[in-house]
């Protein structure tokens, strides 16, 4: 089956640190990749997307490179705010036949970032 | 567009009642999913709709859980009757079509006592 793994967090990080959430996937097909975010109270919220195989997406300094030959998409950003604190999601999307597509969601990341 | 609402934001209810949460998708959004996100099991899926269409409901946990899509406009998630284990934030999330990402509401706070 289809499935997303996140490192556990929580990560704990000084402002202006560099960022990194590493995502892994398991898919039977060819996938789109997605991060999202979800701040304090609020929905998730798309961050960026790859669609493809060697695509980088970004978004608000954030990047993420869909890496196929390691089934990878980590997310990184090279210096956080304060800001950054919320849970980042990594997911994937793929045709599951009959007409149905699939997003499967990662258990969450959530990111603190410390003045 | 004022995104996705969902009403009500937070709902507190006794066992055994029901429960309506409610949403309105971005207008033009031909896709239409209702998730489910608890600390132990992170975000479910449970049913989706394409063009008001029930498309995939193997999420939903049990007969005590149905959603309607009525119009393009406006989708309901039911349960009936409310169990303390239903206790979870659930959203609502539209898309314009499928291989575009998701626009995720603020999501219902359900606490069931």
């Amino acid at each position: 089956g289809n499935s997303v793994t996140q490192m556990e967090g929580p990560v704990t990080l000084s402002e202006e640190a560099f960022l990194t959430i590493n995502c892994t996937y398991t898919a039977t097909g060819y996938p789109s990749l997605f991060w999202y975010v979800q701040y304090p109270g609020e929905g998730l919220q798309l961050l960026l997307k790859a669609t493809k195989a060697d695509d980088k997406g970004s978004n608000k300094g954030f990047e993420a490179t869909y890496r196929k030959e390691t089934t990878s998409f980590h997310l990184e950003k090279g210096s956080v705010q304060v800001s950054d604190s919320a849970v980042y999601f990594c997911a994937l999307k793929i045709y599951s036949g009959a007409g149905s597509y699939q997003l499967t969601f990662g258990k969450g990341t959530k990111l603190s970032v410390i003045p | 567009d004022a995104g996705v609402i969902q009403s009500p934001r937070h709902e507190v209810t006794e066992m055994g009642q029901e429960v309506t949460l409610r949403c309105k998708p971005i207008s033009g959004h031909d896709y239409l999913f209702w998730y489910r996100q608890t600390m132990m099991r992170g975000l479910e899926l449970l049913i989706y709709f394409n063009n008001n269409v029930p498309i995939d409901d193997s999420g939903m946990p049990e007969d005590r859980f149905s959603a309607k899509m009525p119009n393009a406009s406006f989708s309901t998630l039911k349960i009936q009757p409310s169990e303390p284990r239903d206790s979870a934030v659930y959203f609502c999330a539209s898309s314009l079509s499928a291989t575009y990402g998701y626009t995720f509401g603020s999501g219902t706070r359900l606490t069931v006592v």
